[in-house]
């Protein structure tokens, strides 16, 4: 069974430093793989998707299939990047759309 | 952009007592739309697919007789969960995927449930 594991559960850093959220993910097949952010009292959004290999707000996240991750970087938080973020991954086929999020990592980025 | 609306946001019942929870694309058509539980502190759990006209597709675990869920529109789906007790309590949150981009989905706020 597909399985997201984001191991921190909470991760702090100072505004300006670099941050990285780690995701490892077990899925046989070709998935794709999600970053969800939700704010504070807001919804849950996407993002960014591996495929679109775009940055968002200055995110980036590399798949890396030999090591099967898909870790969330930006070089230099701000605190408005206070947020939960979760880990997901997607099969396709008939499971296409179904989601398999991970545990989430709290990120809080202090002044 | 794409609105999901959820109503009603949180709702408190007695135990044993039914409670319907909607689900609506406010903007788009969805044809498929999920639902998810959310514990608190954890992850979400995907609970079932609700595809419009069609039966609903419950994952692993989920009691289709428990949490009944209508797809009877392309803009609206009902979670019904029957008879709820304490250990229903928790946040369910839906998400729709539009029929002209299936590639995404929007998710709605979230439903609180206390069963007392």
């Amino acid at each position: 069974a597909q399985r997201v594991t984001q191991p921190e559960k909470l991760l702090s850093v100072f505004k300006g430093a670099p941050v990285e959220l780690k995701c490892n993910y077990s899925y046989s097949g070709s998935p794709e793989l999600f970053w969800y952010v939700q704010y504070s009292r807001q919804r849950l959004q996407l993002l960014l998707r591996h495929i679109s290999r775009e940055s968002i707000k200055g995110f980036t996240a590399d798949l890396n299939k030999g090591e099967t991750s898909f870790h969330l970087k930006k070089p230099f938080a701000q605190e408005e990047d206070s947020a939960m973020y979760y880990c997901a991954v997607q099969p396709g086929g008939t499971s296409y759309g179904k989601l398999t999020f991970g545990q989430g990592t709290i990120l809080t980025v202090h002044p | 952009g794409a609105v999901v609306s959820q109503h009603p946001s949180r709702v408190i019942c007695k135990s044993g007592t039914s409670v319907k929870i909607e689900c609506r694309s406010l903007d788009f058509q969805a044809t498929t739309m999920f639902w998810y539980r959310q514990f608190p502190k954890q992850s979400l759990m995907l609970m079932a697919t609700s595809n419009e006209g069609s039966k609903a597709t419950y994952e692993q675990g989920v009691e289709k007789d428990k949490f009944l869920i209508n797809h009877a529109s392309l803009t609206l789906s009902t979670l019904t969960v029957t008879s709820a007790h304490p250990e229903d309590s928790s946040f369910y949150i839906c998400s729709a995927r539009p029929r002209t981009n299936e590639e995404t989905q929007y998710f709605g706020p979230g439903t609180r449930l206390l069963v007392l």
